[in-house]
């Protein structure tokens, strides 16, 4: 069955520390594939996305994620996480002629001073 | 700030109960998606319109339903309402004919439902 799984359901980070969250896919055919951002009160914000092409995406806010496909994983990355950063992270796929996104659980991004 | 706009933002209500959330979509964007967001299932899409047309359909229950209407703006509809039904209910538009995921959605800030 089609998925998406992010491992990691809460992270804490140090300010300024590098940051990458996890995400997994299962599909048959090639995926395409999102990051989104949850702010606490706000609705879902779009960070990146991978349709084909270049495996390596950037994203707003200094984000990125790279599609390995030998791995099924899609995983965000930022060098230097600011405290804004704190947050809610939802990974999304769908593929082929499935037109249904589906979502992982989030990962909730704790940023420490 | 989205565009996409959902009210009302709280709601409380009893279990049993009838309650409409309402959604205007971004200017331009003709298709409204509908969510759902519980802490123990996650984000699930229940239900998407394009244009006042049903284009796809999730996890949506018999109890709920959603329309669309001329002017694009979206009701969803729940009913016979139970205390599992307490969640955050958002609504995303796009420009997006199907439910392709292509195009970025955008999200408004959410209806939150407490069922007592």
């Amino acid at each position: 069955a089609q998925s998406v799984t992010q491992p990691d359901i809460h992270i804490t980070v140090s300010e300024g520390a590098s940051l990458e969250l996890r995400c997994n896919y299962s599909y048959g055919a090639t995926p395409y594939l999102f990051w989104y951002v949850q702010s606490p009160g706000q609705g879902l914000q779009l960070l990146l996305k991978y349709f084909s092409g270049d495996t390596l995406v950037q994203g707003i806010k200094g984000f990125e994620a790279e599609f390995k496909r030998s791995q099924s994983s899609f995983n965000l990355r930022k060098p230097s996480v600011h405290w804004s950063d704190a947050a809610e992270y939802f990974c999304a796929g769908g593929a082929g002629n499935n037109r249904k996104l589906i979502w992982g659980l989030g990962t909730s991004l704790a940023v420490n001073p | 700030d989205s565009g996409v706009t959902q009210t009302p933002k709280h709601l409380i209500t009893a279990t049993g109960q009838r309650v409409t959330l309402r959604c205007s979509p971004r200017s331009g964007d003709l298709s409204v998606y509908w969510y759902q967001q519980s802490l123990d299932q996650g984000l699930q899409f229940l239900i998407q319109y394009y244009n006042g047309e049903e284009r796809a359909k999730g996890n949506i229950l018999e109890r709920f339903s959603a329309q669309q209407f001329p002017d694009l703006h979206s009701e969803l509809n729940l009913s016979s309402l139970e205390l599992g039904d307490s969640a955050l209910y958002f609504c995303a538009s796009s420009v997006a004919s199907g439910y392709s995921s292509y195009n970025e959605q955008f999200f408004g800030p959410g209806t939150r439902l407490t069922v007592l």
